[in-house]
């Protein structure tokens, strides 16, 4: 089973709207982190945003929000006011705990078009 | 967060060569890492680079296929070996810069092996 499940391989949203990027997780571990990351066509990954799975209240980084329900499994980005530069693919990626540091779990990717 | 500088930033191989990245952190860090992302796909970490002793590798990656090197805290290498068309893909260094949870990358080194 897909431990990390990205179901729209691609969204569009006119700018300066919200637009809301899916995300549901598989684990049965009761601590993990949760992350999203952007990457732009040149490639690099930019880190937006974590949650823990113990956060009593939803991550948020400036424009960027995690709605996250544990209940349902689901950690669902929210970009508010949409920037033509929000134009790229958009990575939700999970640490279980045991796991090294640095190993993430990585959903297939969203990419976003933001239209003017 | 910490600076990742990784070069080259892309290059253009032959089959049966080999490729050394390089990625610079600009601040003390307590963990390095190697990821792949093979084209249309999502990342997956190659092996964790230690300092002074050899990589941890996950499975599928092997030492002699991409050997790591982390003399210091802040710098560390990836060599792609022995290259085939297989390779191309995009290779991000990663580091955190203590355990607080919160992974960044470099901005990627785009290979195509011909």
């Amino acid at each position: 089973a897909q431990k990390i499940t990205q179901t729209q391989p691609g969204m569009f949203v006119q700018e300066k709207e919200a637009v809301t990027l899916d995300c549901t997780y598989d684990t049965s571990d009761p601590s993990y982190g949760l992350f999203w990351y952007k990457q732009p066509s040149s490639g690099e990954m930019i880190f937006l945003i974590y949650q823990g799975s113990y956060d009593q209240q939803n991550a948020t980084e400036g424009r960027y929000s995690l709605n996250f329900q544990k209940a349902r499994k689901s950690a669902n980005l929210v970009i508010s006011a949409s920037q033509l530069g929000d134009s790229a693919m958009y990575f939700c990626a999970m640490r279980e705990r045991g796991t090294s540091y640095g190993k993430l779990t990585f959903g297939q990717g969203t990419i976003l078009t933001v239209h003017p | 967060s910490a600076v990742i500088s990784q070069k080259p930033s892309r290059d253009i191989c032959q089959r049966g060569t080999s490729l050394t990245i390089q990625c610079q952190v600009d601040s003390q860090v307590t963990m390095m890492f190697w990821y792949r992302q093979q084209p249309g796909q999502s990342l997956t970490l190659i092996a964790t680079a230690n300092q002074g002793s050899e990589a941890t590798y996950e499975s599928g990656f092997v030492i002699d296929k991409f050997p790591i090197s982390r003399p210091n805290l802040t710098f560390s290498t990836l060599t792609v070996s022995n290259m085939s068309p297989e390779d191309s893909s995009i290779y991000l260094c990663s580091a955190l810069q203590q355990l607080n949870e919160k992974l960044f990358f470099g901005s990627g080194t785009q290979l195509s092996v011909l």
